[in-house]
């Protein structure tokens, strides 16, 4: 069955560089979830979209934005990176209502 | 959303029933129980849902009580492959709501 399918899988900038991340939901999934999980920490939601639009908004920095395009793929866009900005991007989605969550393998980002 | 309070850690023994209980005293009628599991470096996986008495399926149960202040996940015969850290959460079943993550239990399995 097709997954949640992220790009890339890992990713290294530098300080003050920016970083684009990839999402492709679960065909006829509408709904997007970003969370971000630094080394020995929770995921922590930072933002998600439901048919295209933001639908909920977490702990995301004012440097990262997000959308969800036509074909309900999703990009998080990060700006300025910094040091603590390193962690397992991780995108999750779903079919509107009800849950049914299911996770991407997630990006892992290094800023150096 | 409702806060859930677990335990950080549970130690077992491969073939062991494990009992994880989580605590959310102040859910809301609209709210489902989810569970999910996770391994390092892996995004989690969602393991059980369920509403109010007993759900199960191939792999766990949920037992919730009448008063849905706490819920049980029951992992029968654990392996060394259910080392992992499990994840109760407590959200309203709507299109677009986001699950929040709280401190999930660290399941260690030994042989």
């Amino acid at each position: 069955a097709a997954g949640v399918i992220q790009s890339p899988r890992h990713l290294i900038k530098e300080k003050r560089e920016t970083a684009t991340l990839k999402c492709y939901p679960i065909p006829r999934h509408d709904t997007v979830y970003w969370y971000q999980q630094g080394p020995g920490q929770d995921p922590q939601f930072l933002i998600s979209f439901y048919e295209k639009m933001q639908s909920d908004k977490g702990s995301i920095p004012d440097r990262f934005s997000a959308q969800q395009f036509s074909d309900y793929h999703s990009e998080l866009n990060m700006s300025s990176l910094e040091l603590g900005d390193s962690a397992l991007y991780f995108c999750a989605s779903s079919l509107g209502q009800g849950f049914g969550y299911t996770f991407g393998s997630g990006t892992r980002l290094t800023v150096v | 959303l409702a806060k859930t309070t677990q335990p950080i850690s549970m130690d077992s023994y491969e073939g062991q029933e494990v009992n994880i209980t989580c605590s959310h005293n102040n859910i809301a009628t609209n709210d489902y129980i989810t569970w999910y599991q996770q391994f390092p470096s892996q995004g989690p996986r969602f393991i059980i849902q369920g509403y109010k008495t007993k759900v199960t399926n191939e792999v766990a149960s949920l037992f919730i009580p009448a008063d849905r202040k706490s819920s049980t996940l029951s992992l029968p015969r654990v392996s060394l492959s259910d080392t992992a850290v499990y994840y109760c959460l407590v959200a309203f079943n709507q299109a677009g709501t986001a699950l929040i993550f709280g401190k999930g239990t660290t399941l260690s399995v030994s042989s």
